[in-house]
């Protein structure tokens, strides 16, 4: 059972246009969501992040948006820049004993093109 | 600032044999730590967490376990490899249940052959 889904397994645009990634949740128990940017044969990186209670968080080229009526988030990179080709994750949270345990979607593999 | 450790960074080992990944981590006390696996072509799927030493939770049944001898070291092991057990092994750190952020080290290929 995917609690996490990111549909588009990969995505290409061109360099300085807006990168849009969407992700899809089904467990309304997640109270906050994470996108995480991994290059190959290296460990993700957390890029940005939202708690349930807003709509919108923004930080430098990157904004994430979450729609909580339609479990769905979205992740814009604007304008988009070759050092941006990666595979990028969202990610949701839940409360375990003591600690926070991710629910990772499949991946979408962004490339930008000069 | 924090520094998350693994190794090694691959390895091949034969179905059967055992198993020893570590993780550590630098520049912080008390981490939460996290064991994930990626499997080829999914996401990270959680295999144990740690909130101190000695205290382990697993979350996916599974030929594999885990330790946490000291506060800042998270090993991984198994008595017997299967094929199964292939994949990418990512230990991730945070400072606790109130921060959602983790964050990973750079992960151990490991291909059971």
């Amino acid at each position: 059972d995917q609690q996490v889904k990111q549909n588009s397994p990969s995505l290409s645009v061109q360099e300085g246009r807006i990168s849009i990634l969407n992700c899809d949740y089904t467990n309304s128990m997640f109270d906050y969501f994470l996108w995480y940017k991994k290059y190959p044969a290296e460990g993700p990186t957390f890029l940005i992040s939202i708690s349930s209670i807003k709509d919108k968080n923004e930080d430098g080229r990157f904004t994430v948006f979450l729609n909580k009526s339609a479990k769905h988030l979205s992740l814009h990179i604007v304008p988009s820049q070759p050092g941006d080709s990666a595979v990028y994750f969202c990610a949701a949270s839940e409360g375990l004993q003591g600690a926070q345990k991710l629910v990772f979607g499949q991946g979408t593999r962004l490339t930008i093109n000069p | 600032s924090q520094t998350i450790h693994q190794w090694p960074a691959t390895l091949v080992q034969p179905v059967g044999s055992p198993l020893s990944l570590e993780c550590t981590v630098e520049g912080t006390s008390n981490p939460n730590l996290y064991w994930y696996r990626q499997a080829a072509g999914r996401g990270l799927q959680l295999l144990f967490y740690s909130v101190g030493i000695g205290q382990i939770s697993s979350e996916v049944p599974q030929n594999l376990s885990a330790s946490r001898p000291q506060d800042r070291q998270f090993i991984l092991s198994s008595k017997k490899l299967l094929l199964s057990d292939s994949g990418f092994y990512l230990c991730a750190w945070s400072r606790d249940r109130r921060i959602y952020e983790q964050y990973f080290g750079p992960g151990t290929r490991l291909t059971v052959t």
